[in-house]
């Protein structure tokens, strides 16, 4: 079964900082892992999505990397700001037969940027 | 208008009671899934449609039903309320690797 894991479950860091969140997986037969971000009373957004035969995926002030063999992967975040708070989640797909769409999700990381 | 919209976006229920959340979309998506989100469990998979006519347990299905009226319609029912079954529920829907979701219903059972 597989398993993801985010850690740590909150930080705090200040305006401009360059951060780091962590996620890690127990099953590398992926076929793509997700980072989204949920905001209170707006539900999950999905922020990237890197294929298994990527290893990063860019978009704007945000950098996803993948590392199937160590069953990790990692959302750099550059230059954060207040608007940047939010809970984020990594989740990766149970392949089957009918599709890699049943998403396994981390806890999360609840992410606050200090003025 | 958003994408994938819930209602009720709260409800409040005593034990026993029926309850229906519904959803709907507006992606023109096949497929549908219900999740539940506790504190510190993350998002569980209650159940999922590929179409009309596919639906599938997820996860955790126990206590809870489904009904895909229509492409763009898949509510979830609880027969018989308890109070373990207080949480946020999303829905979703996709066409492809990217899930989109609801805002999400809190629910309490007294």
């Amino acid at each position: 079964k597989q398993e993801v894991t985010q850690i740590p479950a909150a930080l705090s860091v200040p305006e401009g900082e360059n951060l780091v969140l962590n996620c890690s997986f127990t099953d590398s037969a992926i076929y793509n892992l997700q980072w989204f971000r949920q905001d209170p009373g707006k539900g999950l957004t999905s922020l990237l999505l890197i294929q298994s035969s990527q290893r990063e995926q860019t978009s704007g002030r945000l950098n996803a990397s993948l590392d199937k063999s160590s069953g990790r992967s990692t959302l750099y975040i550059a230059a954060s700001q207040p608007g940047d708070s939010a809970t984020y989640l990594c989740a990766v797909p149970l392949i089957s037969n009918f599709g890699n769409e049943k998403l396994t999700f981390g806890t999360g990381t609840r992410l606050t940027i200090i003025p | 208008d958003a994408d994938v919209t819930q209602t009720p976006r709260n409800r409040i229920t005593k034990t026993g009671k029926r309850i229906m959340l519904e959803c709907s979309q507006t992606k023109g998506h096949d497929r549908m899934y219900w999740y539940r989100q506790d504190p510190g469990l993350g998002l569980r998979l209650i159940y999922y449609s590929f179409d009309v006519k596919d639906i599938n347990k997820g996860e955790i299905s126990d206590g809870y039903s489904v009904s895909r009226q229509a492409q763009a319609k898949f509510s979830l029912s609880l027969e018989s309320a308890i109070p373990n079954q207080t949480a946020l529920y999303f829905c979703a829907t996709s066409g492809g690797d990217i899930q989109y979701f609801g805002a999400g219903t809190r629910l309490s059972v007294l």
